[in-house]
């Protein structure tokens, strides 16, 4: 079956502007988080959705911001881009239940690379 | 607040070698602990998943075990070959987040 994916790949923005980055989930699959990464913080935690619920929040400005759709598909999106956004954006899907966070394997996809000028 | 160590930052072997990459938490309180590759510019690929309640997991020439009580993980690659040159990541999930080692980038040359 499908892995996760994640568009656009590949994503130039200048300071100020705002962008939308997209995930599908595994079939079946109802959590989605999304993780920053960076050379200097290595993978840091978003956020993590459940059933178009935001269940858990990572420590980021209120800039950062997503959602999920009743497919289970996710997207997030960061407004008014500074430099320091630049990293890669991870997505994953996870098996997890409505009262399981805990438990069960994260599966990524490929990431979305975002520079910022 | 858990904090998630992997020594060392980088390390070159010859092909063949067995080796061993090593990961530390601060809180052995944790629930399951998983191991994922990554290839330069490329997401994360999961290797091994440990469940709290286990020691270790095996797949193929990969062998990860897990000692909560010390607050430590192994990750055992045995006869290593040049495809298995990436960064290797260690995460404990902990509050339905991942909370990832900085990793160690693995060279094997041929």
């Amino acid at each position: 079956k499908a892995g996760v994916t994640q568009t656009p790949r590949y994503l130039i923005k200048t300071r100020g502007q705002q962008v939308t980055l997209s995930c599908s989930p595994i079939s079946g699959h109802r959590s989605v988080s999304w993780y920053q990464q960076t050379p200097g913080q290595g993978l840091q935690f978003l956020f993590e959705y459940f059933s178009e619920t935001q269940r858990n929040k990572g420590n980021f400005p209120g800039r950062f911001s997503g959602r999920q759709f009743s497919n289970s598909r996710s997207e997030m999106n960061v407004s008014t881009l500074e430099l320091g956004d630049s990293a890669l954006y991870l997505c994953a899907s996870s098996p997890w239940g409505p009262r399981d966070t805990n438990t069960g394997e994260l599966f990524f996809g490929e990431g979305s690379r975002l520079t910022v000028l | 607040k858990q904090e998630v160590t992997q020594i060392p930052a980088a390390l070159s072997v010859p092909e063949g070698e067995n080796l061993v990459l090593n990961c530390s938490f601060t809180d052995s309180a944790i629930y399951n602990l998983q191991w994922f590759r990554q290839d330069p510019g490329k997401g994360l690929t999961s290797l091994l998943l440990i469940q709290s309640s286990q020691r270790e997991q095996t797949s193929g020439r990969l062998n990860a075990s897990l000692d909560k009580s010390s607050g430590r993980s192994t990750l055992y690659i045995a006869a290593s070959q040049p495809g298995d040159s990436a960064t290797y990541l260690c995460a404990v999930i902990e509050g339905g987040k991942l909370i990832f080692g900085q990793g160690t980038e693995l060279s094997v040359k041929p």
